[in-house]
């Protein structure tokens, strides 16, 4: 079957370490993979996009890989900072319509 | 640059009611819409996806009767829940996606409840 996963517990750290979520993927030939930020009632927030021939994409603190063989994508923010807390979505973007496919998303609490 | 609103943000209404949500894209041409629910603690479970002009596609399991969407311009997609009742209560979250462009952006969400 047809699976998206992410961390599952939520992650807890200390400000100023990185944090890094994972997000793995079954049965499924993404074009491109982006990553998200949710916090509490609001809409996702785009973040990312690597496409599938792309190893590393980097946007200031943040640092996205994708390894397509492995069927994973990990997400790190350097020098975490407490307005990182949020809920972060793995969302896989298949060919042709490009439907967009989410994860369950991972908690992140980045302590003071 | 690319925003995307939705309204209302959030909807109280009684069961048996109907219930339309609009969607724009403010600074540009929205060719695909998307529309979402989320539950709580839960992932977006995509619904339908909407060409501009062209009827929309529905994801398996979602009553396209019951969830009506419009896509009748480039900036604008509504989507109204029909006899609403208290399990249609949610999180309803639209996205859009130019022309040409991978990235959605998605607007923050409108609160349905259904008492």
């Amino acid at each position: 079957s047809q699976k998206i996963e992410q961390n599952s517990e939520a992650l807890n750290i200390q400000e100023g370490k990185t944090a890094t979520l994972t997000c793995n993927y079954t049965n499924y030939s993404p074009a491109y993979l982006q990553w998200y930020r949710q916090d509490p009632g609001r809409g996702p927030v785009f973040l990312l996009l690597i496409r599938e021939n792309e190893k590393e994409k980097r946007k200031e603190r943040l640092k996205v890989t994708f390894d397509t063989t492995l069927k994973q994508s990990l997400f790190h923010i350097t020098a975490s900072q407490p307005a990182d807390s949020a809920t972060y979505l793995c969302a896989l973007s298949l060919g042709g319509g490009f439907k967009t496919i989410f994860g369950a998303g991972t908690r992140l609490f980045v302590k003071a | 640059g690319a925003v995307v609103s939705q309204h209302p943000s959030w909807v109280i209404c009684k069961s048996g009611t109907s219930v339309k949500i609009e969607c724009r894209s403010l600074d540009f041409q929205a060719t695909t819409m998307f529309w979402y629910r989320q539950f709580p603690k839960q992932s977006l479970m995509l619904m339908a996806t909407s060409n501009e002009g062209s009827k929309a596609t529905y994801e398996q399991g979602v009553e396209k009767d019951k969830f009506l969407i419009n896509h009748a311009s480039l900036t604008l997609s509504t989507l109204t829940v029909t006899s609403a009742h208290p399990e249609d209560s949610s999180f309803y979250i639209c996205s859009a996606r130019g022309q040409g462009g991978n990235e959605q952006f998605f607007g923050p969400g409108t609160r349905l409840t259904v008492l």
